[in-house]
């Protein structure tokens, strides 16, 4: 298994710009999220996803749009991107949506610089 | 409004300490508090985790400790070693009833020096 998979590494955006951030797994996890990682603030939760076809916000989630098509597929789309965008995204997923625990498995990250 | 905040920012640590890292959270409702470690260039990864239910749990050289009444839990790490550096990152979920929402802490950069 490939486990969590983000493309691309390393991505540098102009103001205004759009751009997908890919995220795919192997696992076939039920339970997929975003978060982005900025300094001295932790990991903060953008959207999850509880299956297919079902998407929700979380804390900061104003300048992205998800979509869940596929179990395996969890895109991050910017949709006019922002200097306060400039983070290192991460994807995560977990085998169940909840009501019991589960570990989460992350990706490798995507940094992303808007300029 | 920080939900889980985390102490210290920065630690340095001499080969062989105990690294003491501390949470505190402000929902009561959270029941899943793990540990995630994270090495620069790569992602979190579980270290361990705790229920509420319990006061301690222990794996190895990592023990996390869970004070309810305090609303507080911590990470202890015996015998730290120079390939423990990283930066550790205290979470809560609310469990029960669905969902699977992490809030974080704001991390902990660890450096076991020799």
């Amino acid at each position: 298994n490939a486990g969590v998979t983000q493309t691309p590494k390393f991505q540098v955006l102009k103001t205004g710009q759009s751009m997908t951030l890919q995220c795919a797994q192997d696992m076939n996890h039920e339970y997929m999220s975003w978060y982005r990682q900025d300094p001295g603030m932790g990991l903060r939760l953008i959207h999850y996803s509880v299956g297919a076809g079902i998407t929700d916000q979380g804390e900061v989630p104003n300048g992205y749009n998800v979509s869940r098509s596929t179990t395996e597929d969890f895109p991050l789309r910017l949709l006019s991107a922002a200097p306060s965008q400039t983070s290192v995204y991460f994807c995560a997923s977990s085998y169940e949506a909840g009501g019991s625990y589960n570990e989460q498995f992350f990706g490798p990250g995507t940094r992303l610089t808007v300029l | 409004q920080q939900q889980v905040k985390q102490s210290p920012q920065s630690l340095i640590v001499q080969k062989g300490g105990i690294s003491i890292i501390n949470c505190a959270y402000e929902n009561t409702a959270f029941d899943y508090f793990p540990w995630y470690q994270q090495f620069p260039g790569k992602g979190p990864a579980l270290l361990i985790a705790i229920r509420p239910d319990v006061s301690e749990k222990k794996e190895g050289r990592f023990t996390i400790s869970f004070n309810k009444s305090a609303k507080q839990f911590s990470l202890h790490i015996m015998d730290s070693q120079p390939g423990d550096s990283a930066t550790y990152f205290c979470a809560a979920s609310v469990i029960t009833g669905g969902g699977n929402k992490l809030t974080f802490g704001t991390g902990t950069q660890l450096k076991v020096e020799l």
